[in-house]
């Protein structure tokens, strides 16, 4: 098992690029959620889902979109980025309804110019 | 809205020492609490998961306490080493279990 991958593992992009940060599990985890974490703010919801073909939104949605079309990958979209998107991004995934624990990626780390 | 803080923000201790870490929640309507490490330029791992139904939890040197009712959690680390060095994240799921509140952190230095 490769657990929860993420790529890029850093990008930069300049203000008003588009990109999509890769997360795939390969434990057949049903839910899957996409965090970011910033200096002094701790780690933040943006969108998660609970199945293939259900998501919905956290506590920092805007200016993200996700999908998830299969139960390994759940992409996460900026669609024009901006430099408050400069940030850590995690990618989690978890068996069932939190019963067990949520299992981290590596990290994106984003830098917008 | 639920809120977790972590006190202290940040501690450096010799190596050896018994310390313990403090987490504390808002809204006592929790599905579990976690406790994660976190490197440097790394994801989280996670260390002890307790339910909201269970007082506490134990794995080797670590152990973490839950009062619900109060609103509080404590990760205790035994005889502290320098690879204890990280930073210790706790988190609170929401009654449907997956929705993860995130306290900021402590920052912990085991020094030799």
């Amino acid at each position: 098992n490769a657990g929860v991958t993420q790529t890029p593992k850093f990008q930069v992009l300049k203000t008003g690029q588009s990109m999509t940060l890769q997360c795939a599990q390969d434990m057949n985890h049903e839910y899957m959620s996409w965090y970011r974490q910033d200096p002094g703010m701790g780690l933040r919801l943006i969108h998660y889902s609970v199945g293939a073909g259900i998501t919905d939104q956290g506590e920092v949605p805007n200016g993200y979109n996700v999908s998830r079309s299969t139960t390994e990958d759940f992409p996460l979209r900026l669609l024009s980025a901006a430099p408050s998107q400069t940030s850590v991004y995690f990618c989690a995934s978890i068996q069932g309804q939190g019963y067990e624990t949520q299992y981290f990626g590596p990290g994106t780390r984003l830098l917008v110019l | 809205k639920q809120e977790v803080t972590q006190i202290p923000a940040a501690l450096s201790v010799p190596e050896g020492e018994n310390l313990v870490l403090n987490c504390s929640f808002t809204d006592s309507a929790i599905y579990n609490l976690q406790w994660f490490r976190q490197d440097p330029g790394k994801g989280l791992t996670s260390l002890l998961l307790i339910q909201s139904s269970q007082r506490e939890q134990t794995s080797g040197r670590l152990n973490a306490s839950l009062d619900k009712s109060s609103g509080r959690s404590t990760l205790y680390i035994a005889a502290s080493q320098p690879g204890d060095s990280a930073t210790y994240l706790c988190a609170v799921a929401s009654l449907w279990g997956n929705k993860l509140t995130f306290g900021t952190g402590t920052q912990l230095k085991v020094e030799l």
